[in-house]
């Protein structure tokens, strides 16, 4: 079974400073992993993705991740953090077999709070 | 473009009843899984449909059903509502239903409160 931990139930950031928002995950064979955000009262937005290749992704909105296969980790980073990225973000993880089948596994999720 | 629609945007209920929740995917994804995400918690895979056969089923008990059309739009019925059943039930729809590297794009969800 696959399962996604984020160890940290908020992350306070102040703006212009350097973020980062932890996942690690357990899975069976090659992961698919991703990392979605979500504002109040929305659903949630697609980030970026990990599928293979290189290690480091980049996505929307000046996010990247780091994928880490020995540490089993996809941490969430962005240079220069915004007061706009204050929102709930949740890491994601799914079975790299191409079945079709694609039950996405979330973690508990991470808010984050950038000050002014 | 359009993203995903869920209809209604909220919903009351009392236990007992029935409720049915509606989707419409990305125009030209024709794959749609659905999810419940409790207040606190990360959403909790319900369904997935592709060509409008059930792909895939989370630990949801037979209360839980859905269907996809031929349109691609889905519907998630559940029956005999427990409080329990009070969350965000969350649809999202993929291009590729036989590529399992494709992200969902998630719908604005349907708050279902169960009194």
């Amino acid at each position: 079974a696959q399962s996604v931990a984020q160890p940290e139930d908020q992350v306070n950031v102040a703006e212009g400073n350097p973020l980062t928002v932890k996942c690690t995950y357990s899975v069976s064979g090659n992961p698919y992993l991703f990392w979605y955000v979500q504002y109040p009262n929305r659903g949630l937005q697609f980030l970026l993705k990990y599928i293979t290749g290189d290690n480091l992704v980049k996505g929307s909105y000046g996010f990247e991740a780091e994928f880490n296969k020995s540490q089993t980790s996809f941490h969430l980073k962005k240079p220069s953090a915004l007061v706009s990225d204050s929102a709930l973000y949740f890491c994601a993880v799914r079975r790299g077999l191409n079945t079709g089948f694609q039950k996405l596994v979330f973690g508990t999720g991470t808010r984050l709070l950038v000050s002014p | 473009d359009a993203g995903v629609t869920q209809s209604p945007t909220h919903l009351i209920k009392t236990r007992g009843q029935h409720v049915t929740l509606r989707c419409s995917p990305i125009s030209g994804h024709k794959s749609v899984s659905w999810y419940q995400q409790v207040l606190g918690q990360g959403p909790q895979f319900i369904f997935q449909y592709y060509e409008k056969e059930e792909r895939g089923r989370g630990n949801f008990p037979d209360r839980f059903s859905a269907r996809q059309f031929p349109n691609y739009s889905s519907e998630l019925n559940v029956n005999a509502l427990l409080l329990g059943d009070s969350a965000l039930y969350l649809c999202a729809s993929s291009f590729h239903g036989t590529d399992s590297s494709y992200e969902q794009y998630f719908g604005p969800g349907t708050r279902l409160t169960v009194t």
